[in-house]
């Protein structure tokens, strides 16, 4: 059972390059999320979405873009990084949002921007 | 707009100690309450799951309870045990996309 998969765990990106986080889920789930998560903080959600070609903004959008092509893949863009975007990302799934309640977790994609 | 808070931060306790984490919310329109649990370097876990009209929910050594009245949710863990040590984390459902966090109490269970 894969669940919630992201790549890379790792990486270090060098101000204003780009990259992209990799999301993909095999639970047929329809909602989709990507987290930031910083020392000492709560989770805050940057994208959701409630199926393929739906998306949306979460509370800190900002430096960041998503797509869904497919029910499986949540890829999250950053583009022109900056140090504030050194976190700890994480992507996350469930079937249908509050109603079904639990929320599956990928492992995390530690990001550094030096 | 919706705040989640937890006390304490950190907490350590000797093993086999009965001990509750503490989750407070500032306002009571939620739908449903939810507890994690994260390990150094790995992903969340969903432990418990609250809806907005239950009162209590179970699951093995776990209890966590909710009072929407007054803002407050707890988890209560029996008998703790080295393998307990995490972060837990309360988060709130806000919408039904938007689960709003707190910062997380790391427990230490020492043997």
């Amino acid at each position: 059972n894969a669940g919630v998969t992201q790549t890379p765990k790792f990486r270090i990106l060098k101000i204003g390059q780009s990259m992209t986080l990799q999301c993909a889920q095999d639970m047929n789930h329809n909602y989709m999320y990507w987290y930031r998560q910083d020392p000492g903080m709560g989770l805050k959600l940057i994208y959701y979405s409630v199926g393929a070609g739906i998306t949306d903004k979460g509370e800190v959008p900002n430096g960041y873009n998503v797509s869904r092509s497919t029910t499986e893949d949540f890829p999250l863009r950053l583009e022109l990084a900056a140090p504030s975007q050194t976190s700890v990302y994480f992507c996350a799934s469930s079937l249908d949002g509050r109603y079904a309640g639990e929320l599956f977790f990928g492992e995390g994609s530690r990001l550094t921007v030096l | 707009k919706q705040e989640v808070t937890q006390i304490p931060a950190a907490l350590s306790v000797p093993e086999g100690e009965n001990l509750v984490l503490n989750c407070s919310f500032t306002d009571s329109a939620i739908y449903n309450l939810q507890w994690f649990r994260q390990d150094p370097g790995k992903g969340l876990t969903s432990l418990l799951l609250i809806q907005s009209s239950q009162r209590e929910q179970t699951s093995g050594r776990l209890n966590a309870s909710l009072d929407k009245s007054s803002g407050r949710s707890t988890l209560y863990i029996a008998a703790s045990q080295p393998g307990d040590s995490a972060t837990y984390l309360c988060a709130v459902w806000a919408s039904n996309y938007q689960l709003i966090w707190g910062a997380g109490t790391k427990l230490i269970i020492k043997p």
